[in-house]
């Protein structure tokens, strides 16, 4: 299979602690994107890189969020001391930039669900 | 500010029965518009883009229009495995990477 990958796939953790997600982007994307969802709710972005470097973050993402993309390739999403309001579904999703004004596809992965007791 | 808003919220129909999803946006410049569909516990699955008004796309038994203001997602004689919840998107021309997603619509299709 040759689509996004997210690890892990459910995370149950309680307040305070620290959780790292991963994600490993389709290999010959230059782009890849955190989102966050919660029920009946549509995915929300957070962050993306453009190969390693960072170049947007939502106002979403407070101080206790950070990314990484060290070598371009995948990412993680570290949250640090959670709260109960950061349960959520967790996608990552990647694209490969076209020249010219065209939008961007992304293809998302399968998520990590994140429950905070 | 822009902004993507989704109707029904819910949809239940039987097999063969044909609907229309309706997907509203207000954004400044359409870079493109995108439909997905997620099934629970999944993530979103591509299914199309959109890039202009007038423009159309068909996969199967699904047909996505695109207007100056809202995108229709036709379902043509649906059957149950495509009881999904279908997600709608805008991406800006003032934006490189976000795209904003409506809240999506459920639909079940009974046998």
């Amino acid at each position: 299979d040759t689509g996004v990958s997210q690890d892990p796939r459910h995370k149950i953790t309680k307040r305070g602690q620290n959780v790292t997600f991963r994600c490993d982007p389709i290999s010959e994307h230059n782009r890849l994107y955190w989102y966050r969802q919660t029920l009946g709710q549509g995915p929300e972005f957070l962050t993306y890189f453009q190969n390693e470097a960072q170049l947007e973050k939502s106002r979403l993402l407070s101080d206790r969020f950070s990314a990484e993309r060290p070598k371009g390739s995948f990412s993680t999403l570290e949250i640090q001391r959670t709260e109960q309001g950061d349960s959520a579904m967790y996608l990552c999703a990647s694209s490969f930039q076209k020249a010219g004004v065209g939008g961007n596809e992304q293809f998302f992965g399968p998520g990590t669900r994140l429950t905070v007791l | 500010e822009d902004q993507v808003t989704q109707s029904p919220e819910a949809l239940r129909l039987q097999e063969g029965e044909s609907s229309s999803l309706n997907c509203s946006y207000t954004v400044s410049g359409l870079r493109g518009l995108f439909w997905y569909r997620q099934d629970p516990g999944k993530g979103p699955e591509f299914l199309f883009t959109l890039y202009s008004a007038g423009e159309e796309k068909e996969k199967e038994r699904l047909k996505a229009t695109l207007t100056k203001k809202e995108s229709f997602l036709h379902i043509t004689a649906p059957k149950p495995e495509d009881s999904a919840t279908y997600l709608c998107a805008v991406q800006a021309r003032s934006s490189a990477s976000k795209i904003i997603f409506g809240s999506g619509t459920r639909l079940s299709i009974r046998p």
